[in-house]
């Protein structure tokens, strides 16, 4: 098994430019999450899917981001237009969905950084 | 709002130090327990969870975590530390409030030398 793909792994941009991370879950996994890990406020949740819909978007900073899950095998987290303070690692992780006591396996994050 | 508190935010140790990493939650329903490592450069990983029975759970790489539900707490252990421990260890925590997201605690950076 691949694990939890995300793209890219590195993005340096500048301010106002939208950026588009990409994520492919495990083949099989039902929920995906999408995760931002900064110092200031350590891992914190954006949004979750389960079975393609979103069922918590609570996370998401404010309207410049988005996210999508057009299939079971691809979700996009967008920002547009990108600010400096949205500098951060983005993770991706899914999940079974066989209840809470799911184990969310993680990608290797996105280092997003914003100029 | 519940929260998950990990007090010891950067941690020393010596190869075969014992160890122990504290986390605490605020919540007082039915939780489910993990903890989490994160080597330098690469994503979270599974260390152990605990979710029902036995509330001494053993994880991988000699790991061990005790739920002690009367005080909130989830502890990480582990008798010997390696120098390959060297990791951010991050403790979440699931409430059964039906939201399958973690909640993630501030992480400790454990440094062990040689």
């Amino acid at each position: 098994d691949a694990g939890v793909i995300q793209s890219p792994r590195h993005e340096v941009t500048e301010m106002g430019q939208e950026v588009t991370l990409r994520c492919k879950p495990i083949s099989g996994h039902n929920s995906l999450f999408w995760y931002r890990q900064t110092m200031m406020r350590g891992l914190e949740l954006l949004i979750y899917f389960n079975n393609n819909v979103p069922i918590d978007d609570s996370g998401m900073p404010e309207d410049r981001f988005s996210a999508k899950m057009p299939n079971a095998s691809f979700s996009t987290l967008k920002i547009q237009p990108s600010e400096p303070r949205d500098s951060a690692v983005y993770f991706c992780a899914s999940s079974r969905d066989q209840g809470v006591a799911d184990t969310q396996y993680f990608g290797p994050g996105t280092r997003l950084t914003v100029l | 709002a519940q929260s998950v508190s990990q007090h010891n935010h950067h941690v020393i140790l010596s190869e075969a130090a014992s160890l122990e990493l504290g986390c605490n939650y605020s919540y007082g329903g039915t939780v489910n327990l993990f903890w989490y490592v994160q080597y330098p450069g690469q994503h979270l990983q599974l260390l152990l969870k605990y979710f029902s029975g036995d509330p001494l759970v053993k994880g991988i790489k000699g790991f061990e975590a005790e739920f002690i539900k009367s005080k909130f707490s989830f502890n990480l252990r582990k008798p010997s530390v390696q120098w390959s421990d060297t990791a951010e260890y991050f403790c979440a925590v699931n409430m059964d409030t039906g939201r399958r997201a973690l909640t993630f605690g501030s992480g400790t950076r454990l440094q062990v030398q040689p």
